[in-house]
């Protein structure tokens, strides 16, 4: 079955700056590839996601590259804030065939004033 | 546009006990999946409920039960519970055959002593 990988496990960052976080999978015939935000006690909120035809996609402060050869896709978050302190995560899965989820073991961003 | 909801928010048990767990689809949502998350982990998934029937399953035990019924709900039955059983339990719902996009409910918080 699918495998998720995702790096670093934690991040610090100063506020204004730019996050990074990166994950990669193993089945190949994955094709959809959603991140979502949980802040501490709260559901997982998608923030953005991307499909296997789109190697870009961006949203404001907020962009997922997805590079399909490498099997890898990332999360770029720019000029951060500190409401963007939670756990970041990742996930993979085939549509079309029950959309089953496989998640990455998670981010914990901190954004420091 | 209702979001996912989930009952109840948090629930006690004791080794051996079972429980049920409900969930309420999205507006518009035929399709509801099921994740364990366990602190400090990802979602894993435990199975997805589509037309009423189970749409693909995880790897957990056969303990683990669903339903979904005519309004799109669905419920999760855990029997015989044991102490890792103890995690938060998500509901998502999503429209087979569309986007696919899934939305989280808030979970509910299940503590087994």
């Amino acid at each position: 079955g699918e495998n998720v990988e995702q790096h670093p496990s934690t991040l610090s960052v100063q506020e204004g700056d730019s996050a990074v976080i990166k994950c990669t999978y193993s089945d190949s015939a994955s094709n959809y590839f959603p991140w979502y935000k949980q802040e501490l006690g709260k559901r997982p909120q998608l923030i953005i996601d991307i499909r296997s035809n789109v190697g870009e996609k961006k949203d404001q402060r907020i962009a997922v590259t997805l590079n399909k050869t490498a099997k890898h896709f990332s999360l770029h978050i720019t000029e951060t804030q500190p409401e963007d302190s939670a756990v970041y995560f990742c996930a993979a899965s085939i549509t079309g065939g029950g959309n089953k989820l496989t998640f990455g073991t998670g981010t914990q961003l901190k954004v420091e004033l | 546009e209702t979001g996912v909801t989930q009952s109840p928010t948090h629930l006690i048990k004791t080794r051996g006990q079972q429980v049920t767990l409900r969930c309420s689809s999205q507006s518009g949502h035929n399709t509801v999946s099921w994740y364990q998350q366990a602190l400090g982990q990802g979602p894993q998934f435990i199975f997805q409920y589509y037309r009423e029937e189970e749409n693909g399953r995880g790897n957990f035990p056969p303990r683990f039960s669903g339903l979904q019924f005519p309004n799109y709900s669905s419920e999760l039955n855990v029997n015989a519970l044991e102490l890792d059983d103890s995690a938060l339990y998500l509901c998502a719902s999503s429209l087979q055959g569309s986007q696919e996009t899934q939305y989280f409910g808030p979970g509910t918080r299940l503590l087994v002593l």
